[in-house]
């Protein structure tokens, strides 16, 4: 399995503000991802962080709001930029291709919640 | 696209019974699906993953089936306890290929009461 970090476990943000969030994995992995969960509903993918290129979004994410870098194959972040209200929500780093057990298995952080006045 | 549908319904029962918990899908069938434990503002936490040529997979107190007829997955507890009580998630490859990404159910808040 992979042991993921987070960095910051929480943080409470004024509008307007940009917040980078950090990940951290045990050991390098194949594919990093950015989740996000709006209070009461289920997980929905921003981005996959690509290493040494730009991050593929998901439909209705763009780079100028959520710029992700990855420079190595155990390290990324995540900025929410120009912050408002509705950007409430817990941040999640997800891997797939953790060194050891199934290529196939995902494991998540333990989430950044982020609330914005 | 691929849907996931899993009861929004909360899930109550009494410790020492078995929970139950479903999860449908609407399309193609995947590769694999996975099954999650998610506490109230915390990361999901792997619990399974079960391959579509297998029927049946067990860890400890869990169980999942898949039914690629059925398009459905069902996940057990047995002795069930109250620290079980979670939302369960289950998840699905979007695609067949490997590098897809996963899609989330909504989830099954099971509660045990003691």
């Amino acid at each position: 399995s992979a042991v993921i970090s987070q960095k910051p476990s929480r943080d409470i943000c004024q509008r307007g503000t940009s917040l980078t969030i950090q990940c951290q994995v045990d050991s390098q992995v194949t594919m990093m991802f950015w989740y996000r969960q709006q209070p009461g509903q289920s997980l929905t993918l921003i981005a996959t962080a690509n290493q040494g290129s730009e991050a593929t979004y998901e439909s209705g994410f763009v780079i100028d709001k959520f710029p992700i870098s990855r420079p190595n194959l155990t390290f990324s972040t995540l900025t929410v930029s120009n912050m408002s209200p509705e950007d409430s929500s817990i941040y999640l780093c997800s891997v797939r291709g953790a060194t050891s057990g199934s290529t196939d298995t995902q494991y998540f952080g333990p989430g950044t919640r982020l609330t914005v006045l | 696209s691929q849907k996931i549908e899993q009861n929004s319904e909360a899930l109550n029962i009494q410790e020492g019974k078995t929970a139950t918990l479903t999860c449908n899908y609407t399309n193609y069938s995947p590769a694999y699906l996975q099954w999650y434990r998610q506490d109230p503002g915390r990361g999901p936490v792997f619990l399974l993953l079960i391959r579509e040529n297998e029927k049946e997979k067990r860890k400890e107190r869990l169980k999942v089936t898949f039914d690629t007829t059925l398009k459905q997955s069902l996940f057990h507890i047995t002795a069930s306890q109250p620290a079980d009580s979670a939302t369960y998630l289950c998840a699905l490859p979007q695609g067949r290929g490997a590098t897809n990404k996963l899609i989330f159910g909504t989830g099954t808040l099971l509660a045990v009461q003691p």
